[in-house]
C-alpha cells in the first residue's frame, strides 16, 4: 500500500526558510521510474507544481520560484525534502507531495498547511 | 510553459447525467512514445487529490469505468457518465510533457 505523508513547521515568519519533508511507505525511491514531487495550493485556489526528484537523483523546479527550492532525498529512510528560501506572505498554502511515475502524480498525501505570517 | 486551459469554472449537472469537463493545452501534448503525457486528478473534502486518467485516456488502477478520457494533441475531455454523488468534486488536468509541469485551473461539478 503506497502512502506519502507531509511535515512542516506550520507557520513561519516572512524572509524564512522554509522546510517540507514527505515520508513515504509502499515504494522505494531508488527504483527505476519513481519520482516524488511537490506541489502546494493556496486555499480557495488551484494546484501549482513546485518540484520534482527521480530516482537516479536527477531534479525539476518551477523556474516561476526563482531559484527558491531545493528537493533532496533519503532514500534509506524513505524520505524526500523541499526547501523554500525567503518566504513571503504568498508562499502560504497546503503543501503535497505526490509519488510520480511516467506521466502522472498517482499517489498524493494529504497535505500540510503552511502560513507565513509576521 | 506550456499553459492549460480548463473553460469551465463550474458545471452544475444532476445525479445520473453525463457531463464532460475540457482541458486544452497551448501545445500539443503528444510525446515521441506516441503517448499524451496529459493526466486528470479529482480533490474531494476531506480526502486525497487521486488520480484518475493519465496519457489521455488509461484509467487509473481502481478507478471506476463511468470515468473516461479522451482527447489528443492539445484538446482533451475527461467524461463521466451516470455521475455519482461521490462525483461532485474539483477536478484538474495536468501536462507532464515539460517542465514546468502545469495544471489546469480547475472545473467544480456542482449539483443542480
Amino acid at each position: 500500500q503506497v502512502t506519502l505523508k507531509e511535515s512542516g513547521p506550520g507557520i513561519l515568519q516572512p524572509s524564512q526558510t522554509l522546510s517540507l519533508t514527505c515520508s513515504f511507505s509502499g515504494f522505494s525511491l531508488s527504483t527505476s521510474g519513481i519520482c516524488v514531487s511537490w506541489i502546494r495550493q493556496p486555499s480557495g485556489k488551484g494546484l501549482e507544481w513546485l518540484a520534482t526528484i527521480c530516482w537516479e537523483d536527477s531534479k525539476g523546479y518551477n523556474p516561476s520560484l526563482k531559484n527558491r527550492l531545493t528537493i533532496s532525498k533519503d532514500t534509506s529512510n524513505n524520505q524526500a525534502f523541499l526547501k523554500i528560501t525567503s518566504v513571503d506572505t504568498a508562499d502560504t498554502a497546503i503543501y503535497y507531495c505526490a509519488r510520480m511515475r511516467p506521466g502522472r502524480l498517482d499517489y498524493w498525501g494529504q497535505g500540510v498547511m503552511v502560513t507565513v505570517s509576521s | 510553459q506550456i499553459m492549460l486551459t480548463q473553460q469551465a469554472e463550474s458545471l452544475w449537472i444532476s445525479p445520473g447525467e453525463r457531463v464532460s469537463i475540457t482541458c486544452r493545452a497551448s501545445q500539443s501534448l503528444l510525446y515521441t512514445d506516441g503517448k499524451h503525457y496529459l493526466s486528470w486528478y479529482q480533490q474531494r473534502p476531506g480526502q486525497t487529490t487521486k488520480a484518475l486518467i493519465y496519457h489521455a485516456s488509461v484509467r487509473t488502477d481502481g478507478v471506476p469505468t463511468r470515468f473516461i478520457g479522451s482527447g489528443s494533441g492539445t484538446e482533451f475531455t475527461l467524461s463521466i457518465e451516470h455521475v455519482q454523488p461521490e462525483d461532485f468534486a474539483i477536478y484538474y488536468c495536468l501536462q507532464t510533457l515539460k517542465s514546468p509541469f502545469t495544471f489546469g485551473s480547475g472545473t467544480k461539478l456542482e449539483i443542480k
